[in-house]
């Protein structure tokens, strides 16, 4: 079962910074924090991942909190295309993926 | 790099039919690759983790007579859905990690069983 609580559905200004939240409160110590994105009818996409150190890549920034309870995905200037549903999953590395629900993201014009 | 492909990225079939889906990892060797289903509005489903030369271990309540996974090589896993029906009509998923490295996804095989 999946480990993480995500909002349903978020809205996000083109041009400005889109923050998505996740809890992960029962997260165990060997347990990464990964984010992927779906966009309709794809594949997910892999964007950041991060143990416990905020991680920041040309896609997205990553902020984990001390305690590793929760987590944010930043997109720092978001754009139409990154309309998509985003999932928060924790997992120690190379072992199974059990995807939440997810929040669907939508940039507005 | 990490692009993982998908064969057929589409297939109509007949029901009672067998339908055989390729995923390959094509600039990556994969240690590990996983099978996921997706029906519609909802999220993703763990069907089956293959380890390459080893049978497939599959999640609670997928059929691993109905699902037949191969994974000959650490580039290519095969996943046979026999006698298909139409309930097995879905959206099908690989994703292929090479050693104790992240998941990275193939484009998905839309199945519908007529």
């Amino acid at each position: 079962d999946a480990k993480t609580t995500q909002p349903p559905s978020m809205d996000c200004a083109e041009g400005r910074a889109a923050n998505l939240p996740c809890n992960h409160s029962t997260i165990s110590g060997n347990e990464y924090v990964y984010w992927y994105r779906q966009i309709h009818s794809q594949g997910p996409q892999y964007i950041i991942h991060g143990l416990k150190n905020n991680e920041t890549n040309e896609m997205a920034s990553l902020i984990i909190t001390e305690d590793r309870k929760s987590s944010t995905l930043i997109l720092p200037h978001a754009t139409l295309r990154d309309t998509a549903v985003y999932y928060c999953i924790v997992a120690p590395t190379g072992n199974q993926f059990y995807f939440g629900t997810g929040t669907s993201l939508t940039v507005i014009p | 790099g990490a692009v993982v492909s998908q064969h057929p990225s589409w297939v109509i079939c007949k029901s009672g039919t067998s339908v055989k889906i390729e995923c390959r990892s094509l600039d990556f060797q994969a240690t590990t690759m996983f099978w996921y289903r997706q029906f519609p509005k909802q999220s993703l489903m763990l069907m089956a983790t293959s380890n390459e030369g080893s049978k497939a271990t599959y999640e609670q309540g997928v059929e691993k007579d109905k699902f037949l996974i191969n994974h000959a090589s650490l580039t290519l896993s095969t996943l046979t859905v026999t006698s298909a029906h139409p309930e097995d009509s879905s959206f099908y998923i690989c994703s292929a990690s090479p050693l104790a490295g992240t998941q990275y996804f193939g484009p998905g095989t839309r199945l519908l069983v007529l």
